[in-house]
């Protein structure tokens, strides 16, 4: 079954500093992934999405996300990372249910820390 | 803003108690998803309706139920609440089924706490 795994629970970086939160997901087949993110007393905002059209994904704000099928991995980077950027980041991944709908599985997430 | 409307913010019971929460999707969109977030259980999905029909089920406990009305805001029931039940409950909607192409716009979601 598809799931997706989230490699650190907490990652802080110096403002203007690289971002990489980290990804893999596990699935037998081409997954559909996706990167959301969730600012304090907020709800999840869409960040960018892989539906196999380009290994590398460009999403609102400066990210970016690599599809890397050899590693199982889809992991989300910024070049410089601004203050506003703090905040909790989600992986997920679409999985079909038992009933043969769709639906999202996320990460237990990254909270990620911008210091000045 | 995502357009999305959950009702209330904040909510507080007691074990044994039966809450109502209230979503409304963004206008057009046909598709409602509730998801449950706890700092044990992270994210889950619970259930989707689609058009006033359930389209997908996740680990919706049996003492939980929703639908979605003609207008197509929705409701999501939790009764014989237990102390594991609080958490942050989000609605999400988008314009069609499909999770893969459709972008879910989430609420700002219900802390439900039960004491």
């Amino acid at each position: 079954a598809q799931s997706v795994t989230q490699l650190g629970s907490h990652v802080s970086v110096s403002e203007g500093a690289l971002v990489l939160l980290r990804c893999n997901y596990s699935s037998s087949v081409p997954p559909y992934l996706f990167w959301y993110v969730q600012y304090p007393n907020q709800g999840l905002q869409l960040l960018l999405k892989y539906t196999s059209a380009a290994t590398l994904v460009k999403g609102i704000n400066d990210f970016e996300a690599e599809f890397k099928k050899s590693e199982t991995s889809f992991h989300l980077t910024k070049p410089s990372a601004h203050m506003s950027d703090a905040a909790e980041y989600f992986c997920a991944v679409s999985r079909i249910t038992q009933g043969g709908s769709e639906k999202l599985v996320f990460g237990k997430g990254t909270k990620l820390t911008v210091n000045p | 803003d995502s357009g999305v409307t959950q009702t209330p913010k904040h909510l507080i019971t007691a074990t044994g108690q039966r809450v109502t929460l209230r979503c409304s999707p963004r206008s057009g969109d046909l598709s409602v998803y509730w998801y449950q977030q706890s700092l044990d259980q992270g994210l889950q999905f619970l259930i989707q309706y689609y058009n006033g029909e359930e389209r997908a089920k996740g680990n919706i406990l049996e003492r939980f139920s929703a639908q979605q009305f003609p207008d197509l805001h929705s409701e999501l029931n939790l009764s014989s609440l237990e102390l594991g039940d609080s958490a942050l409950y989000f609605c999400a909607s988008s314009v069609s089924g499909g999770v893969s192409y459709n972008e879910q716009f989430f609420g700002p979601g219900t802390r439900l706490t039960v004491l």
